[in-house]
Order: structure tokens, then C-alpha cells, then sequence
């Protein structure tokens, strides 16, 4: 069975920093696996933050950063903000045909 | 201003049917790549569905295959997901979302969601 697998919960200090993962069942997450990162806040429906792995859309925060690391996809948050707190979200495109989402992370600020 | 718009949920009984579309604007549909997501009561997103610009490539999920249809009207801008045999574990938010334009693998705007309740 393919399983995303993601840190279900992170707690962060305002200002601080913190690194969300995206684990793939399959192995190691690479740039053809194409991933994308969400941000969910209660209430709303997704909001897009990166795709291909680290290309961020236009209406990206500067502070969202996202990149490949130790065979995994990476969300770092750099300076939190108290309206980071979200659920985040990766995206997995894989067998030609297929997307998989990660089970979330609920990421608090505090 | 693009907008994705989904309409048809409702409250239906096991082993129903329902239809849900949406509606898009503000941006050439007929060129864009659509998918349905659907997130369960307090749960993550789950991708269902895939159709192409054209309607000739569509991709499901295993969970979905066999009961549900996507297709789409591109004259009329509107994104169909048409779901049959419904079970209790599909009730969820449905959004309908659009793909990146171009060979890009990504999703870029969802709609605001259709709430599908499948209880007796």
C-alpha cells in the first residue's frame, strides 16, 4: 500500500523556525515524484504554496521556503508568523497515473 | 479573478447517486487540467480524480474507481464528478481543483468544496 507520510503535529514558537517532512512508501521522495505543498486553515478549503518540489506560486510567502531533503520533500517555515498556524499538506504524483496526498500536519504556533 | 464553484451536494441514503459539478470562471477552461479532492470530516485530502483539457485522459483512485465518473463540459465551463453506490465512508467536502497549465505537476486553485453526507 502507498502511504505519504508527514509528522502529524509540530509546535513552533512565534519567530522561530521549523521544517515540516513528506516520507514516500515507495522511497526515497525525488523531483518525479513532483511535490506539492498545501496549507489548510480551519474553515477553508486548501491554499497552494509549492509545486515541483520548490517552485513556489505567486502568492507565496517569502518566509515559505520548500526543497528535497535527506530523501524526503521539505516545507521550512523561517520566522513563523502566529497566522502560520495551518494544516500543511504534501502531494505526491507517482506511477504515471496517481497523486497521494500526505496525512497533514497540524503545525501550532505558540 | 479564476473561481471554481461546486454545486449537487446534499444528503443521500447508502447506495445512492449524486452528481456534483463546478462551475469555473475567470480563466479558459478548455485548457486546463481538473481534479476532484475530497477531505472526510475532520480528516486529510484525498485525491479521487483526473480528467485532461480535452476530457480523453482520466485517471481515479483505487477507492473511487468503478462508482465514480468524472467528466467535464467545456463548452458550458463546467467539471462533473458523478457518484453512484455511494458507502457512509464518502461523506466529505469535495472540492473541485484545477492543475497547473502546461506540463507542470501541480494543483493551483480549489473551490470552496460540496458537502456529499451519505447516511440512512
Amino acid at each position: 500500500q502507498t502511504v505519504v507520510t508527514q509528522e502529524p503535529s509540530l509546535t513552533v514558537s512565534p519567530g522561530g523556525t521549523v521544517t515540516l517532512t513528506c516520507a514516500f512508501s515507495n522511497g526515497a521522495v525525488t523531483s518525479g515524484y513532483h511535490p506539492n505543498w498545501f496549507q489548510q486553515k480551519p474553515g477553508q478549503a486548501p491554499r497552494a504554496l509549492f509545486y515541483s518540489a520548490s517552485s513556489r506560486h505567486p502568492w507565496t510567502p517569502a518566509r515559505f521556503s520548500a526543497s528535497l531533503l535527506g530523501g524526503k520533500a521539505a516545507l521550512t517555515l523561517s520566522g513563523v508568523q502566529p497566522e502560520d498556524e495551518a494544516d500543511y499538506f504534501c502531494l505526491l504524483y507517482y506511477g504515471g497515473n496517481q497523486r497521494v496526498f500526505g496525512g497533514g500536519t497540524k503545525l501550532t504556533v505558540l | 479573478e479564476v473561481q471554481l464553484v461546486e454545486s449537487g451536494g446534499g444528503l443521500v441514503q447508502p447506495g445512492g447517486s449524486l452528481r456534483l459539478a463546478c462551475s469555473a470562471s475567470g480563466f479558459t477552461f478548455s485548457t486546463y487540467e481538473m481534479n476532484w479532492v475530497r477531505q472526510a470530516p475532520g480528516k486529510g485530502l484525498e485525491w479521487l480524480s483526473y480528467i485532461s483539457s480535452s476530457g480523453n485522459t482520466i485517471y481515479y483512485a483505487d477507492s473511487v474507481k468503478g462508482r465514480f465518473t468524472i467528466s467535464r463540459d467545456n463548452a458550458k465551463n463546467s467539471l462533473i464528478l458523478q457518484m453512484n453506490s455511494l458507502r457512509a465512508e464518502d461523506t466529505a467536502l469535495y472540492y473541485c481543483v484545477r492543475d497547473l497549465f502546461g506540463y507542470t505537476y501541480g494543483f493551483d486553485y480549489w473551490g470552496q468544496g460540496a458537502l456529499v453526507t451519505v447516511s440512512s
